[in-house]
């Protein structure tokens, strides 16, 4: 299909592991974001991307997470070191830039145990 | 800081009757406004949004809401619900002032359509 995809759906990590998690938007989609959803919350915004330029990481909750887009189409999100606190959805979705509206992928929904 | 409040955990509709879900926001600029549906395992839906123009934004599946600048509000409303549209609603602001780009979401209000 033409939607935003993610992988995996589902990650089970140990405490202290890294985990990579995939998100391919939309082709021709500029902007890409990634979220953070917790159980029961709303998604909590964590990064944005313009094509390849990080423009906004301020919502990153700390050092041991990273993203990257280095050709303005695929994205990684890494954590590295897992906590338990880290058990969420992560969301992506991308985006024209602008007033558009996002497309959001399905998520990953990552478990630290 | 922009915010979005949704007051409400949860709003409860018999079917055919018409429902409301509520939002309010707070930005420095101008604000842009969005509804998404979150059906149960699945990614967000979008389902209308306002940008400028006329206060009365329609959008998909029968959905429209109320822009109103003075309350600060943009509330979903439905003139006749449906089983179908139980689900989680979620309310989202984008300020741009500045050309700042983040979107900020409430915390969501689950809609349950009762038969």
């Amino acid at each position: 299909g033409a939607g935003v995809s993610q992988s995996p759906r589902y990650k089970v990590a140990k405490r202290g592991q890294d985990v990579a998690l995939r998100c391919d938007p939309i082709s021709g989609h500029v902007s890409l974001f990634w979220y953070q959803q917790a159980l029961g919350q709303g998604p909590e915004f964590l990064t944005y991307f313009q094509n390849e330029a990080q423009l906004d990481k301020s919502g990153l909750p700390s050092d041991r997470f990273f993203a990257e887009r280095p050709e303005g189409s695929v994205s990684t999100l890494k954590i590295q070191r897992t906590q338990q606190e880290d058990s969420a959805v992560y969301l992506c979705a991308s985006s024209f830039p602008g007033f558009y509206e996002q497309y959001f992928g399905p998520g990953t929904r990552l478990t630290v145990t | 800081a922009q915010s979005v409040a949704q007051p409400e955990d949860q709003v409860n509709v018999a079917e055919g009757n018409p429902l409301t879900v509520k939002c309010t926001y707070s930005v420095s600029g101008n604000p842009y406004l969005f509804w998404y549906v979150q059906y149960p395992n699945r990614g967000l839906q979008f389902l209308l949004k306002y940008i400028t123009g006329d206060n009365l934004v329609k959008g998909s599946y029968g959905f429209e809401a109320e822009f109103n600048k003075s309350q600060t509000s943009f509330h979903l409303k439905k003139p006749s619900a449906l089983v179908s549209d139980s689900a989680l609603y979620f309310c989202a602001v984008r300020d741009y002032s500045g050309g700042y780009q983040k979107v900020t979401f409430g915390t969501g209000t689950k809609l349950q359509v009762i038969p």
